[in-house]
């Protein structure tokens, strides 16, 4: 059981590339959700979906799209990249069968934007 | 705006010490309150969680006090191992209509190192 897999675990982009941070859970969790982790900072929502087709934006959206074309994927773009875009990323996924079902995170994806 | 703060950022213990961490929030409709561990490299898991019904709960070394009128809640760990040594986040959510949708506010963080 693979759980919450996120690639790449590291990436480097100039500013102004766009890329597409991949995620992937095998336990069909409804909610997934995408968290930057910055120093100081603790976890920040970016999106989340609530199902396929739905999707809905956190604290910090601007900058990064989704879509949720099927339950098990979730992937994270970065429109235009900038420096303060900087930081690691987590996906992260969860049950709706029980209440306050534990969100289960990927390893993360370390990305630098110089 | 961040609605839950957590103190302090970075804590030094030594080994079978007690580890206190805090956090306070500003959202009264906050109804679920865990705290998560984090590892160098991966990604953070649950640890333990309080509803706010109850004013303990207790789960091995690991015990959340919470304290509702405060709007405070914190983190004991007893007999503090080396292996314990990881990132502590407190967060909270409000599940609202009895479906839990993880959208869960974080604390800053805590950096626990237990001395040998």
């Amino acid at each position: 059981n693979a759980g919450v897999t996120q690639t790449p675990k590291f990436q480097v982009l100039k500013t102004g590339q766009s890329m597409t941070l991949q995620c992937a859970q095998d336990m069909n969790h409804e909610y997934m959700s995408w968290y930057r982790q910055d120093p100081g900072m603790g976890l920040r929502l970016i999106h989340y979906s609530v199902g396929a087709g739905i999707t809905d934006q956190g604290e910090v959206p601007n900058g990064y799209n989704v879509s949720r074309s099927t339950t098990e994927d979730f992937p994270l773009r970065l429109l235009s990249a900038a420096p303060s875009q900087t930081s690691v990323y987590f996906c992260a996924s969860s049950s709706f069968g029980t209440a306050n079902s534990p969100l289960h995170f990927g390893n993360g994806t370390r990305l630098t934007v110089t | 705006q961040q609605q839950v703060k957590q103190s302090p950022q970075s804590l030094i213990v030594q080994k079978g010490g007690i580890s206190i961490i805090n956090c306070a929030y500003e959202n009264t409709a906050f109804d679920y309150f865990p705290w998560y561990q984090q590892f160098p490299g991966k990604g953070p898991a649950l640890l333990i969680a309080i509803r706010p019904d109850v004013s303990e709960k207790k789960e091995g070394r690991f015990t959340i006090s919470f304290n509702k009128s405060a709007k405070q809640f914190s983190l004991h760990i007893m007999d503090s191992q080396p292996g314990d040594s990881a990132t502590y986040f407190c967060a909270a959510s409000n599940n609202a209509g009895g479906t839990s949708y993880g959208k869960l506010t974080f604390g800053q963080g805590t950096i626990l190192t237990v001395h040998p």
